[in-house]
């Protein structure tokens, strides 16, 4: 069974543009969570989705957006990019509903630096 | 703010020694889990124990949960070079509506 698939691994971007991150879940995983992963300020949740519907949301302003598309690959975007979104992005996909009770599938990351 | 803080936030030690690294965490929880992740790639789940469940054996790995201490520990026993990574713990915080919420981890170096 093929894990969680992220892309791209490594992106370069300028400040003021956007950007958008592809997670691919494991099979027949329907809940996908993104977190955010700097030496500062270490792992932080930036949101959930279950069938297309984003169910939690971390504390992050609203540059930063995400959805899921109906075979539960999800997306994030990041609009008007910032020196601190660089980042490890990585998503997480887990079975069921109960995302927060259940172990989570980590994908590699996606390593995105801004100049 | 972090809600599990690991300590120590780096270890060294021999191969074949065992590792125990602490979490503490602030508020009530519905579970606890630990997660590796070695550099550069994304992290891999250990263990799960759930807030009724004060002790969980998965081979070389063992974890504790004191939840009136609010604290857990994660035992390697018999390190191997491949244990060498970084060790978070993660928690559900009790009726929030946020995701997991992870320390800032141990750095667990195991030299050969």
């Amino acid at each position: 069974k093929a894990g969680v698939t992220q892309t791209p691994r490594y992106l370069i971007k300028t400040r003021g543009q956007q950007v958008t991150l592809s997670c691919s879940p494991i099979s027949g995983h329907r809940s996908v969570s993104w977190y955010q992963q700097t030496p500062g300020q270490g792992l932080q949740f930036l949101f959930e989705y279950f069938s297309e519907t984003q169910r939690n949301k971390g504390n992050f302003p609203g540059r930063f957006s995400g959805r899921q598309f109906s075979n539960s690959r999800s997306e994030m975007n990041v609009s008007t990019l910032e020196l601190g979104d660089s980042a490890l992005y990585l998503c997480a996909s887990s079975l069921g509903t109960g995302f927060r009770n259940q172990p989570q599938h980590f994908g590699d990351g996606t390593r995105l630096s801004i100049l | 703010s972090q809600q599990g803080e690991e300590d120590p936030q780096a270890l060294s030690i021999q191969e074949g020694e065992n590792a125990t690294m602490n979490c503490s965490y602030k508020t009530s929880i519905n579970n606890l889990q630990w997660y590796r992740q070695n550099s550069g790639r994304g992290l891999v789940h250990l263990i799960l124990i759930r807030s009724n469940e004060r002790e969980k054996h998965s081979g070389r790995l063992r974890v504790t949960l004191d939840t009136s201490k609010k604290s857990s520990s994660l035992l390697i026993t018999a390190s191997r070079a491949a244990d060498t990574a970084s060790y978070f713990c993660a928690t559900d915080a009790r009726g929030g509506a946020d995701g997991l919420t992870f320390g800032k981890g141990t750095h667990l170096i195991i030299q050969p």
